[in-house]
C-alpha cells in the first residue's frame, strides 16, 4: 500500500541553523500538507500546497518557514533560523482529492533544536 | 478561534466492550470530519471519514455525525487491547483542525 515517507526520522540542530525536512507524498496525490506536534500537545496545521502554490497557511507558518516542491516527487519544509520552540514532530500529509478529503500522514521527523 | 474539543481520558474499557469516543467542534461551516488513531510516538493514522449527518460503519468502527449539535463520535465494537491508543478527532474548515485526543485503554 502506498505510503507517505519522510526523511530524516530525527534531526538535531543548533538554534539559528537552517533545516530542511523532506517528504515524498503518495505518488498520485496532488495536495500536500505540513503539520507539527509539540510533545504532549495537539497536532497543528502549518501549510497546504497545491499546484506549486501555498493554498492555506496558519499563523504558525511565519516568514521563517517555506515550502517547496523541488521535483516531481519531493515536498520540503524549510525552517530558516531555528528556535528552541521549533522542537516538535513534523508530519507531512498528502491527499488525492483535496482539502475536504482524506489526508494520509507520513511517519514524521522529530526535530530537536538545542 | 476554531476549536475541536475532546475529553482527554483515559477511557478504560474491558476487552470485547464498546468504546465510545466523542468530539465537539465550534465552526458551523465545517464540511468534513475525520477520526485518526495515534499510537505513542507515531503519526496519526486515518480510521474514518464522515461528511454527512448520520452513521457510517467500517468494520468494528462506526462514526456518527450531528451537524446541528456540532458533534462527532466514534464507536469501536469488540474493543481489543491493540485498540489502545489516542484517538484524534479532526475537522476540516479552511484547514484541518485537530482535537487534543482521547486516550483509550482496552484492558484484557
Amino acid at each position: 500500500e502506498p505510503e507517505v515517507t519522510q526523511t530524516p526520522s530525527h534531526q538535531v540542530t543548533q538554534m539559528g541553523q537552517e533545516v530542511i525536512l523532506r517528504c515524498v507524498p503518495i505518488s498520485n496525490h496532488l495536495y500536500f500538507y505540513w503539520y507539527r506536534q509539540i510533545l504532549g500537545q495537539k497536532v497543528e496545521f502549518l501549510v497546504s500546497f497545491y499546484n506549486n502554490e501555498i493554498s492555506e497557511k496558519s499563523e504558525i507558518f511565519d516568514d521563517q518557514f517555506s515550502v517547496e516542491r523541488p521535483d516531481g516527487s519531493n515536498f520540503t519544509l524549510k525552517i530558516r533560523s531555528t528556535k528552541l520552540e521549533d522542537s516538535a514532530m513534523y508530519f507531512c500529509a498528502s491527499s488525492e482529492q483535496g482539502d475536504r478529503y482524506e489526508q494520509y500522514f507520513g511517519p514524521g521527523t522529530r526535530l530537536t533544536v538545542t | 478561534q476554531k476549536e475541536v474539543e475532546q475529553n482527554s481520558g483515559p477511557l478504560s474499557v474491558p476487552e470485547g466492550a464498546i468504546a465510545s469516543l466523542n468530539c465537539t467542534y465550534s465552526d458551523r461551516g465545517s464540511q468534513s470530519f475525520f477520526w485518526y488513531r495515534q499510537y505513542s510516538g507515531k503519526s496519526p493514522e486515518l480510521i474514518m471519514s464522515i461528511y454527512s449527518n448520520g452513521d457510517k460503519e467500517d468494520g468494528r468502527f462506526t462514526a456518527q455525525l450531528n451537524k446541528a449539535s456540532q458533534y462527532v463520535s466514534l464507536l469501536i465494537r469488540d474493543s481489543q487491547p491493540s485498540d489502545s491508543a489516542t484517538y484524534l478527532c479532526a475537522v476540516q474548515g479552511n484547514m484541518l483542525t485537530f482535537g487534543g485526543g482521547t486516550r483509550l485503554m482496552v484492558k484484557p
